[in-house]
């Protein structure tokens, strides 16, 4: 079975520029969630899909990120437009049940640098 | 507000025992759940624990008190394999909040 993939696995682009990163869950997995790390900082949730609708989007940053789920598949995050305190790793992970302590299962992340 | 940490780096010899403690206060709790993160790669899932207590699983062992807000993940007879990032992550509602990471050294 394939586990969560992202794509692309490093990006890097210029202040104002956009940039769309995108991640496919687990085949089957109905909860998708998007996290990020910056430098030196912990993993931080951003938001949670269940299928294609936006269960909690509480840890977006601000209204230039964007995440869409269309069709209840794959999952994009556009940064639109990117500043420099974007840059970090984002990570996509999939979950199979909605219960609370259903286990995450994460991607590779994609490495952001904004110059 | 959550508050999760656990201690920067530790380092031990290759077969040895290493404890890697994890302290938390956060607003809700369903859980305490242990990664572990290779340098580039996906953060991997090693064990959840929900009630108080010791859950086993190999080499790797998890241990959780809620009152004390206090985990705890061992790792015993060490392997090169095992040098890596342990994320302590505590789960509310369907968000996990981190701590920032161990860094484990294992040394032959």
């Amino acid at each position: 079975e394939a586990g969560v993939t992202q794509f692309p696995s490093h990006s890097v682009i210029e202040k104002g520029q956009t940039v769309t990163l995108r991640c496919d869950p687990i085949s089957g997995h109905d909860n998708l969630y998007w996290y990020r790390r910056v430098m030196g900082k912990e993993i931080k949730f951003l938001l949670h899909f269940v299928k294609e609708s936006k269960q909690d989007e509480s840890g977006m940053p601000n209204n230039r990120f964007l995440a869409e789920r269309t069709g209840g598949t794959y999952s994009t995050l556009k940064v639109q437009p990117a500043e420099l305190e974007d840059s970090g790793v984002y990570f996509c992970a999939s979950s199979q049940d909605p219960g609370y302590t259903d286990t995450q299962y994460f991607g590779p992340g994609t490495r952001l640098t904004v110059l | 507000g959550q508050n999760i940490d656990q201690p920067t780096e530790m380092t031990a010899t290759e077969g040895a025992i290493v404890q890697i403690n994890c302290t938390y206060q956060t607003s809700g709790f369903n859980g305490l759940f242990w990664y572990q993160q290779h340098a580039g790669e996906a953060p991997t899932f090693l064990s959840y624990n929900v009630l108080d207590g010791l859950e086993e699983k190999g080499r790797f062992s998890s241990f959780l008190s809620r009152s004390k807000g206090y985990s705890y993940l061992l790792l015993k007879e060490l392997q090169m394999k095992d040098s890596a990032s342990y994320l302590c992550a505590v789960g509310n509602d369907y968000k996990l909040s981190f701590g920032a990471g161990t860094t484990v050294t294992v040394r032959a």
